[in-house]
């Protein structure tokens, strides 16, 4: 059973270009979680998902960042115009069901570079 | 609201000794409570889990947890440190009942010498 994809592992933007990155959750799981995580900080969630439905997107900024889960096909998480702020590793995480007590499987991670 | 501390930023053991890495958690009701492992330039990966029940939970790569609800803390612990145990440690709190969003500690790094 593979795990959680993301792709691409690493991507380097200029200012003003937009970014997509895209996450795979694990086969049978239906709940996709983003989080942002800075140097020398802890994580911090952006966007809960579940396929065609945005759940929760308390933790992620008005402008600019938008998340889809469509039926098909992987999550994206969109930042356009990026900013050199924006430099973080960005995480998935799937869970099969909503249940408070299931355990959330992460990805590898995908690191934006802002030039 | 929930809330998750681990006042250690980071913990420095020798290899062969036990380790303890601290949170402490802040919720009005029952928790649920996750440790997280994350290697360099990796993903988290889970460790272990507190739903209910026994209050020792065991988990992997030989290291268990305590959750004591008096003092609302579920430290991490191993009985022997190995170097490859290097790594940073996430201690994470749901609220039963509350936000399916769980809160994560700022992380703990621990650094095991040989």
């Amino acid at each position: 059973n593979a795990g959680v994809m993301q792709n691409p592992r690493h991507l380097v933007r200029r200012r003003g270009q937009e970014a997509r990155l895209r996450c795979s959750p694990m086969k049978g799981h239906s709940h996709v979680y983003w989080y942002r995580q800075l140097p020398e900080e802890g994580l911090k969630f952006m966007v809960y998902l579940q396929k065609e439905n945005i759940i929760d997107e308390s933790g992620m900024p008005k402008e600019r960042f938008s998340a889809e889960f469509p039926k098909e096909g992987p999550s994206i998480l969109r930042i356009q115009q990026v900013v050199r702020g924006d430099s973080a590793a960005y995480f998935c995480a799937s869970s099969p069901i909503t249940d408070r007590a299931d355990t959330q499987y992460f990805g590898p991670g995908t690191r934006l570079t802002v030039l | 609201a929930q809330s998750v501390a681990q006042p250690e930023d980071q913990v420095n053991v020798a290899e062969g000794n036990p380790l303890t890495v601290k949170c402490t958690y802040s919720v009005s009701g029952n928790p649920y409570l996750f440790w997280y492992v994350q290697y360099p330039n990796r993903g988290l990966q889970f460790l272990l889990k507190y739903i209910t029940g026994d209050n020792l939970v065991k988990g992997s790569y030989g290291f268990e947890a305590e959750f004591n609800k008096s003092q609302t803390s579920f430290h991490l612990k191993k009985p022997s440190a190995l170097v490859s145990d290097s790594a940073l440690y996430f201690c994470a709190v749901r609220l039963s009942g509350g936000s399916y969003i769980p809160t994560f500690g700022r992380g703990t790094s621990l650094i095991v010498h040989p």
